[in-house]
């Protein structure tokens, strides 16, 4: 069985664009969440996509957005990016209740 | 408010040796999980372990174990006999009962093994 994909998996933008990467969860999970992962704070939740319906949201501005497909893909959208906002992006998928899968996440930078 | 707590930022072993991971977290909630994950330099987080709140047992994998005390809010790793393939992050992290995917997780313990 194919695992969780992300991509690119490497990305470099500059402030102020945005960025969309996307997360292929592993056949038959429909639950798909995502994490941002910095030196200073760490591995932090952003949301949880189940069904195509956001279940679940982290404590990030408005800029950071996302979706999911009826196939369970998701994307997550960074609007105006900041140098803050250079970071391992991580997804995560999952059969309901059960423990999560996570991919090889997308490194961002922002220069 | 949820919180996990891996005090040891870095810890550095000698191949063979016994090295014990500590996490200690807080909830309020009376239903929740408990996991281990271990991040290698490649970046994706390999899932070890997920133990419930109601579920104190201890846990042994080969050279992995688990114990996990309710009474002092504590989740302890221990790799018995260490090698070199096992340097890397692990992260403790912990979820409730009706937000099962929102992890917190612990600031992580880079673990190094030297041969």
């Amino acid at each position: 069985k194919a695992g969780v994909t992300q991509t690119p998996r490497y990305l470099i933008k500059t402030r102020g664009q945005q960025v969309t990467l996307s997360c292929s969860p592993i056949s038959g999970h429909r639950s798909v969440s995502w994490y941002q992962q910095t030196p200073g704070q760490g591995l932090q939740f952003l949301f949880e996509y189940f069904s195509e319906t956001q279940r679940n949201k982290g404590n990030f501005p408005g800029r950071f957005s996302g979706r999911q497909f009826s196939n369970s893909r998701s994307e997550m959208n960074v609007s105006t990016l900041e140098l803050g906002d250079s970071a391992l992006y991580l997804c995560a998928s999952s059969l309901q209740g059960d423990e999560q899968f996570f991919g090889p996440g997308t490194r961002l930078t922002v220069l | 408010a949820q919180k996990v707590t891996q005090a040891q930022t870095e810890i550095s072993v000698v191949e063979k040796e016994d090295v014990t991971l500590d996490c200690v977290y807080e909830t309020r909630d009376t239903t929740y999980y408990l996991f281990w994950y271990k991040q290698p330099p490649s970046g994706e987080l390999v899932f070890l372990i997920r133990r419930n709140s109601f579920d104190e047992q201890n846990e042994i994998s080969g050279r992995y174990s688990w114990n996990f005390q309710k009474s002092t809010s504590s989740f302890n790793f221990t790799i018995t006999a260490s090698q070199v393939v096992d340097s890397a992050v692990y992260f403790c992290a912990l979820s409730e009962e009706y937000n099962f995917n929102k992890f917190y997780f612990g600031s992580g313990t880079k673990l190094n093994v030297k041969p």
